[in-house]
């Protein structure tokens, strides 16, 4: 079964609105969390890195206060989409791991629509 | 230069040919290479991981590696039409970093 969870599946909001996506990793700590989105046809691209407790950091291009990550417990990290356009519609997936070394476990992912 | 460049197909095999698919990429101090398999509308799986020069082999898959060459390689056997989909290498940057291809499309034909 999943060892990383993500929630919601699929989620439908409204331009201006600010929407949240969970990732919880079921049966480990997490000690590191990433954040990805990925377009139709292309590939996967690393937003952020989330180390619990600390704050993320973000890659080159990704605007740290349009995607805010908290990774507040070993086990859960939210991504907030805050002023969804439409052009931040993508499938946007998590993935985490122990720490160095470690196996890394994607989500199941999660499709934004802004409509 | 991306980091790391993949053909992105289609790739078309005959049903129980051999698929073969090929990655490159830029950092030669990688350690840590993946392969993962990607269904249209679903999250990556990983298939194999492989870190040391040379094959290995895991059932159906076997994944080769040339540090030299900077080249990491997926070989499927026995191709079923279930094996169908997008494969994405990944190559470990840094501490935990996963750097993706953009993908290769293939495309088992019965």
């Amino acid at each position: 079964g999943a060892v990383v969870s993500q929630h919601p599946s699929w989620v439908i909001c409204k331009s201006g609105t600010s929407v949240k996506i969970e990732c919880r990793s079921l049966d480990f700590q997490a000690t590191t969390m990433f954040w990805y989105r990925q377009f139709p046809k292309q590939s996967l691209m690393l937003m952020a890195t989330s180390n619990e407790g600390s704050k993320a950091t973000y890659e080159q291009g990704v605007e740290k206060d349009k995607f805010l990550i908290n990774h507040a417990s070993l086990t859960l990290s939210t991504l907030t989409v805050t002023s969804a356009h439409p052009e931040d519609s993508s499938f946007y997936i998590c993935s985490a791991t122990r720490g160095v070394g470690n196996t890394i476990y994607f989500g199941e992912g999660s499709w934004l629509t802004v409509v | 230069q991306k980091e790391v460049e993949q053909n992105s197909g289609p790739l078309s095999v005959p049903e129980g040919a051999i698929a073969s698919l090929n990655c490159t990429y830029s950092d030669r101090g990688s350690q840590s290479f993946f392969w993962y398999r990607q269904y249209s509308g679903k999250s990556p799986e990983l298939i194999m991981s492989i870190y040391s020069n040379g094959d290995k082999e895991d059932g159906r898959f076997t994944a080769q590696l040339n540090k030299a060459s900077q080249y990491v390689s997926l070989l499927i056997r026995d191709s079923q039409p279930s094996d169908s989909a997008t494969y994405l290498c990944a190559v470990a940057v840094g501490a935990q970093k996963l750097v993706f291809g953009q993908g290769t499309r293939l495309t088992i034909n019965p």
